[in-house]
């Protein structure tokens, strides 16, 4: 199984809603990210996770809460988004890289939000 | 910090090769990637190199210059469906010892032509 999933696959929220966006992997993998991704842009990572723990935040506002239940699931709660945070949100995870491994970042299909 | 740069588009025809160039310039380097990016689909792993020289994949191959700060994506046979987004993404070494973190180039849309 080398699935990452991910729900909801499209969500539409207001700005003053709270909702949480899903993932999910049973790769026995240690590491999982957060990505946001615009049109026509690469993706951007927002969080890292390492066993469990935030080992990573790239400066993401508050209105983004990641969290990490345990080793299968990740989670990002919005609440009090802006229209700019419309993106596609990309899960990811991989083994915990040491220097040389290459384990490479497997990707979940993403959440469309839009915020209105 | 960390620059990455790739053409924004190139267009080729069905059956032919093309080479998608990506240059970086970053501290820490600890690995390249190539993922393939279809329009509202997630990316996926095409090739990684950590060491100088070619590695090959089927149709794919990746070639890495560390002391040039250069990789290139070759695609032979091109086919129809090979149309994507081709993103270059390098991986840092971060101070703990783990190397977690990558970095995305821009991405360079490629147009197959029949």
């Amino acid at each position: 199984d080398t699935e990452v999933t991910q729900t909801p696959k499209h969500l539409v929220m207001g700005m003053t809603n709270k909702k949480s966006l899903k993932c999910e992997q049973h790769m026995g993998h240690r590491a999982m990210y957060w990505y946001k991704q615009k049109a026509k842009k690469p993706p951007e990572l927002m969080f890292v996770y390492s066993y469990e723990k935030l080992s990573i935040n790239e400066s993401v506002p508050s209105r983004f809460s990641p969290e990490c239940p345990n080793s299968s699931l990740l989670n990002l709660h919005l609440h009090a988004l802006q229209p700019e945070d419309s993106a596609l949100y990309l899960c990811a995870s991989s083994q915990e890289p040491l220097a040389g491994d290459p384990y490479e970042q497997y990707f979940g299909p993403g959440t469309r939000l839009t915020v209105t | 910090g960390q620059n990455i740069d790739q053409p924004t588009e190139m267009t080729a025809t069905e059956g032919a090769i093309v080479q998608i160039n990506c240059t970086y310039q970053t501290s820490g380097f600890n690995g390249l990637f190539w993922y393939q990016q279809h329009a509202g689909e997630a990316p996926t792993f095409l090739s990684y190199n950590v060491l100088d020289g070619l590695e090959e994949k089927g149709r794919f191959s990746s070639f890495l210059s560390r002391s040039k700060g250069y990789s290139y994506l070759l695609l032979k046979e091109l086919q129809m469906k090979d149309s994507a987004s081709y993103l270059c993404a390098v991986r840092i070494l971060l101070s703990s010892g783990s190397a977690r973190q990558l970095t995305f180039g821009s991405g360079t849309q490629l147009t197959v032509l029949p």
